[in-house]
């Protein structure tokens, strides 16, 4: 299967410090990338849609001048996480899919472990 | 009622055991259907793609049922490995909007 890296697998920061997080389709073009977001013992919730090129489409509750995300490539997209706060400690994890997938499956990366402090 | 609903379990089954999940989907326009697998504390992992006439993969077979908006999975002849959380998922025309279950829990015994 295709296969999605992510970087970095965890990091802690202090309250108010920016975290970017990348995620990297390494043997095919994403057209599409998703952001989920995984509290315990939850299941994943979408946070935000990108599509190469244009602006992310974000799920309803989901700020977007706090999630920045940046799709700036078919290989790249970016997640920045502004001013964290502890309750933004979660587990972070981009999938990506290609229009050239008849099914439109999502491949996933290993996702982020973020721990605000 | 939630898009997509699971067996909330969690299914807790001997080594060689069959077992079935099964998962609702609450819109007619969706098109496509997977079974994903995540194991603790990592990502989800593609299992299979559930097709109209349904699909077997060794032990694993999936069913949709389109008039119904059920999909299933059979998972024979339980191992140990099968243990994890299995999330039912949905996504429209296009991929554009995919809706996760909550996912069922399976526990394998030895």
């Amino acid at each position: 299967g295709a296969v999605v890296s992510q970087h970095p697998s965890w990091v802690i920061c202090k309250s108010g410090t920016s975290v970017k997080i990348e995620c990297r389709s390494l043997d095919f073009q994403a057209t599409t990338m998703f952001w989920y977001r995984q509290f315990p013992k939850q299941s994943l919730m979408l946070m935000a849609t990108s599509n190469e090129g244009s602006k992310a489409t974000y799920e309803q509750g989901v700020e977007k001048d706090k999630f920045l995300i940046n799709h700036a490539s078919l290989t790249l997209s970016t997640l920045t996480v502004t001013s964290a706060h502890p309750e933004d400690s979660s587990f972070y994890i981009c999938s990506a899919s290609s229009d050239s997938s008849f099914y439109n499956e999502q491949f996933f990366g290993p996702g982020t472990r973020l721990t605000v402090l | 009622r939630k898009e997509v609903e699971q067996d909330p379990g969690p299914f807790n089954v001997p080594e060689g055991a069959t077992v079935a999940f099964n998962c609702t989907y609450s819109n007619s326009a969706s098109q496509s259907f997977f079974w994903y697998r995540q194991d603790c504390r990592k990502e989800p992992k593609l299992l299979m793609s559930v097709y109209s006439s349904g699909n077997e993969d060794g032990r694993f077979t999936a069913q949709l049922n389109r008039a119904s908006q059920y999909i299933s999975l059979l998972i024979r002849d339980s191992k140990l490995s099968d243990s994890a959380t299995y999330l039912c998922v949905v996504t429209d025309t296009g991929g554009f909007k995919t809706i996760f279950g909550a996912g069922t829990r399976l526990f394998v015994k030895a």
